[in-house]
């Protein structure tokens, strides 16, 4: 059993549509990170989210980390082929004990 | 930009042997992981390191031994392979300090057979 959960775990989308991931949790967290993973490269950082509540933008993508620091989502508006790839939320436990969702795979079809 | 380097790329071993996969970061990182990646089930945490010389589990430790004798190093040694550890391995660093960014290496792919 995954401590941090990932819906929808496939997403298969028409370029230029809207679309969310969710991470969630029944453990609280003192923050969340999401990641991107290409094929044969590992994750790379996205962003961190501390503080419930917070809401962090990078260019089309909108993350936002819950009230209760129980669940993050990630909202990619009009998404293009170049977002494809494998989306994976992260939790810390303590200060540095990083555990993983299970990820949700991306196709953004032209 | 080395970052972290994790030798060999691909390996293939028979059920019961043993073998070390490598990992060294060059950025002067504290802390320092293993992870494994099966289809469907994300990263979970091997075993992790805070500096040289302090290790502990993760999510999933049986079948694997680690140690951390300098900064820079962080091997993962498996004991006896058996065909459920067939996976890709991400070692990864981080500096010291609260929520930082996890750094990866482009992985190990073990098959056993």
């Amino acid at each position: 059993t995954q401590l941090l959960e990932q819906s929808p775990q496939f997403l298969s989308i028409q370029e230029g549509e809207n679309l969310t991931v969710y991470c969630n949790s029944s453990s609280v967290f003192s923050s969340l990170q999401w990641y991107r993973q290409e094929p044969g490269e590992g994750p790379v950082l996205l962003v961190t989210v501390v503080t419930g509540g917070e809401v962090k933008k990078l260019k089309r993508l909108t993350f936002q980390f819950g009230d209760a620091r129980k669940d993050s989502s990630l909202h990619i508006t009009a998404a293009q082929p170049g977002d494809t790839g494998l989306y994976l939320c992260a939790g810390f436990q303590g200060a540095q004990k990083l555990v993983f969702g299970q990820g949700t795979r991306l196709t953004i079809n032209p | 930009n080395a970052g972290v380097t994790q030798t060999p790329k691909f390996q293939v071993l028979k059920t019961g042997q043993s073998m070390t996969l490598q990992c060294a970061q060059d950025m002067n990182h504290e802390y320092m992981s293993w992870y494994r990646q099966d289809p469907g089930m994300g990263l979970r945490l091997i075993h992790y390191s805070v500096g040289a010389g302090i290790t502990d589990q993760g999510e999933v430790p049986n079948g694997y031994n680690v140690s951390r004798s300098t900064t820079e190093d962080f091997p993962l040694r498996l004991l006896s392979a058996a065909p459920s550890q067939t996976s890709v391995y991400f070692c990864a660093s981080s500096p010291t300090g609260y929520y930082t960014e996890a750094f990866f290496g482009q992985g190990t792919r073990l098959t056993v057979v």
